[in-house]
């Protein structure tokens, strides 16, 4: 069954560092997303992603983030300059023909 | 504003009771699906349980059927014969079909199932 797969599982960087999450999305899908889960709370929707450009974004999306689907498979995410309210889980997701989103199993960054 | 409200922050049943878990929500379109995820201590997020708002029959996934009322914009979670592995986070979401189709979560249930 295709899955949607992310990487790094766990990633720790320094106040300040460049992140690049990576996830690579079901193939035959055309709709791509980031959201993000602060430990202990609920999942935040941050951007979403068709037709190689963002469609819709949140406020918490903010100039330092940045989308990318460099090939035909990979979508990355990238936060220029972590500050410590970005450790959270970072998950990315694709959708289905009935409108479900396929979730990865997500990236725990931790910034210091 | 779209919004989805879950009432209950935590439960606790004894295994192979039945329970209900509440949603509410909020929204001003027609036209959207409705889901349940599912998320364990590994926090990787499951899809449960999905529902058509245009469908009035409420749908079922073996021990899971949901409790689908439009008017009222609630859409409640039924587990039967609940197991161990049921212990999880659940989340209530929806969907608008149109634009960016992003999903909309409550702030979940902690579910726990007691031996």
């Amino acid at each position: 069954e295709p899955e949607v797969t992310q990487t790094p599982s766990h990633q720790v960087t320094q106040m300040g560092q460049e992140v690049i999450l990576r996830c690579v999305p079901i193939s035959n899908h055309l709709y791509f997303y980031w959201y993000r889960q602060i430990l202990g709370q609920k999942v935040e929707f941050l951007v979403s992603f068709y037709n190689n450009e963002i469609s819709e974004k949140s406020e918490i999306f903010d100039d330092q983030f940045s989308v990318e689907r460099p090939d035909g498979s990979n979508f990355t995410l990238k936060i220029r300059s972590t500050k410590l309210e970005d450790s959270a889980m970072y998950f990315c997701a694709s959708i289905g023909q009935l409108y479900e989103q396929y979730f990865g199993p997500g990236t725990r960054l931790t910034v210091t | 504003a779209q919004t989805v409200t879950q009432s209950q922050p935590e439960m606790s049943v004894q295994e192979a009771e039945t329970v209900t878990l509440s949603c509410t929500y909020d929204t001003s379109e027609n036209n959207y699906y409705l889901f349940w995820y599912k998320q364990p201590p590994s926090r990787q997020m499951i899809l449960v349980i999905r529902q058509e708002a245009y469908k009035q029959q409420n749908a079922t996934e073996n021990r899971f059927s949901v409790n689908f009322q439009k008017a009222a914009k609630s859409f409640s979670l039924k587990i039967s014969d609940s197991q161990l592995g049921d212990t999880a986070m659940y989340f209530c979401a929806f969907v608008i079909i149109q634009g960016a189709q992003k999903l909309v979560f409550g702030q979940g249930t902690r579910l726990t199932i007691n031996p």
